[in-house]
């Protein structure tokens, strides 16, 4: 059973084009993550939800949107496409909100043509 | 800005060899954590340590954190093909609550 699973695995779409990627945790945790990891490798936080409820909203552009239906999953929507976009997204969850373990997705490959 | 100095970005080496990698920063942390992530996967934590001047050994693989909690190390003895992937150091800021991402050493290990 997979832990943290989100879909889908490989994105390909159109600049302008609105997507959305889904992520669920079977743990039982109260705290969700969205990051973002770079073509170098770096891994950026981009929102928190904690029981339902944003704690964590980085400098992201608004188009990014995050949603949190229950403690067990956390969606992410994104409007009008850029380039700048493409990455590989990661869905992570915690027991806690005080970033201790984190169990990640196996991510979403965004490519944005 | 980064808050977190990964060394070496990027380390080749034969199977058998050590290699260490470091973590480092200005900032103190309440504590630290490695992950490593391979092709295609999530990361997958190896260790957290929290106190200063603090080891901890996982098999092949010792940690260790800076006395002053700014700054950690990876040493790996006798490296297999196995050990092959992207190592990142996660820092938990002392007020913030935040945790912080280094950029990550891709290590390759050849047979």
């Amino acid at each position: 059973d997979t832990a943290v699973s989100q879909t889908p695995k490989y994105l390909v779409t159109q600049m302008g084009n609105d997507k959305s990627i889904k992520c669920e945790q079977n743990l039982g945790h109260d705290t969700m993550y969205w990051y973002k990891q770079d073509s170098k490798k770096f891994l950026k936080i981009m929102f928190s939800y904690n029981n339902k409820e944003l704690i964590i909203n980085e400098t992201v552009p608004n188009r990014f949107s995050p949603k949190s239906p229950d403690k067990a999953h956390l969606n992410l929507h994104i409007n009008s496409l850029e380039l700048g976009d493409s990455a590989v997204y990661f869905c992570a969850s915690t027991q806690r909100s005080r970033n201790e373990k984190l169990f990640f997705g196996s991510g979403t490959q965004l490519s944005v043509l | 800005t980064q808050l977190l100095e990964q060394s070496p970005q990027f380390l080749s080496i034969q199977e058998g060899e050590n290699l260490t990698v470091y973590c480092n920063s200005s900032s103190v942390f309440s504590s630290l954590q490695w992950y490593r992530q391979e092709p295609g996967e999530g990361p997958v934590l190896l260790v957290t340590v929290v106190t200063g001047g603090e080891v901890k050994k996982l098999k092949r693989l010792t940690f260790q954190f800076g006395d002053a909690r700014k700054d950690s190390s990876l040493h790996i003895t006798a490296a297999q093909p196995g050990d092959t992937g992207l190592y990142l150091c996660a820092g938990v800021t002392e007020y913030g609550n935040k945790l912080v991402f280094g950029a990550g050493t891709i290590l390759r290990v050849k047979s």
